[in-house]
């Protein structure tokens, strides 16, 4: 079994700071995780992956995501928020085998200017 | 690629009436996800195909709601009747996964919102 719980449904960080959502798993196996960014009126897009190559993941618009498994977390940050960050982000655990990913409920991202 | 593609991207109808939401999925992808977005629930997932098989339906909240996935290039969500209650954004996601081989990510579409009055 596996499942994902983000800490905190909605933050909010001025423009220019420190931007981190955390997210915990829970899985038998030695999981594959993702973060997922909605934007509004749009499907989930793909922020990075972790797929055991690398415990420090690289994303897409300046996003990075550290693989800890004795804390069992993979928390997002970016290091200076930006406006256009404003959004909804997703944690997401997948098995290893041909399965189906099991989403966190999401964490609302507000950057006030 | 075009991506995932869904239609209607809305629709709106009275309650009782049938819905009937369609999904394109990923050319060469073999597994293809229904999802279902409240601001009460969040993302819930409705039910899973793998090769056109559904694997996992229990996420399906009851009987009005079916799935069908005839062949890899097409899957449809159909509500019957409708209620008010289903008012929500559907997406269609699909994925490449491999046995024995790590899923990779899902590509979502860019949903359909319903609205059932």
């Amino acid at each position: 079994a596996q499942s994902v719980t983000q800490l905190g449904s909605h933050v909010s960080v001025s423009e220019g700071a420190l931007v981190l959502l955390r997210c915990n798993y829970s899985s038998s196996v030695p999981p594959y995780l993702f973060w997922y960014v909605q934007y509004p009126n749009q499907g989930l897009q793909l922020l990075l992956k972790y797929t055991s190559a690398a415990t420090l993941v690289k994303g897409i618009n300046g996003f990075e995501a550290e693989f800890k498994k004795s804390e069992t977390s993979f928390h997002l940050t970016k290091p200076s928020a930006h406006m256009s960050d404003a959004a909804e982000y997703f944690c997401a655990v997948s098995p290893l085998e041909a399965g189906k990913s099991t989403f966190g409920d999401g964490t609302t991202l507000t950057v006030k200017p | 690629d075009a991506g995932v593609i869904q239609s209607p991207r809305h629709e709106v109808t009275e309650m009782g009436q049938e819905v009937t939401l369609r999904c394109k999925p990923i050319s060469g992808h073999n597994s293809l996800f229904w999802y279902r977005q409240t601001m009460m629930r969040g993302l819930e997932l409705l039910i899973y195909f793998n090769n056109n098989v559904p694997i996992d339906d229990s996420g399906m909240p009851e009987d009005r709601f079916s799935a069908k996935m005839p062949n890899a290039s097409f899957s449809t969500l159909k509500i019957q009747p409708s209620e008010p209650r289903d008012s929500a954004v559907y997406f269609c996601a699909s994925s490449l996964a491999l046995v024995s081989q790590a899923n990779t990510e899902a590509f979502f579409g860019q949903g359909t919102r319903l609205t059932v009055v």
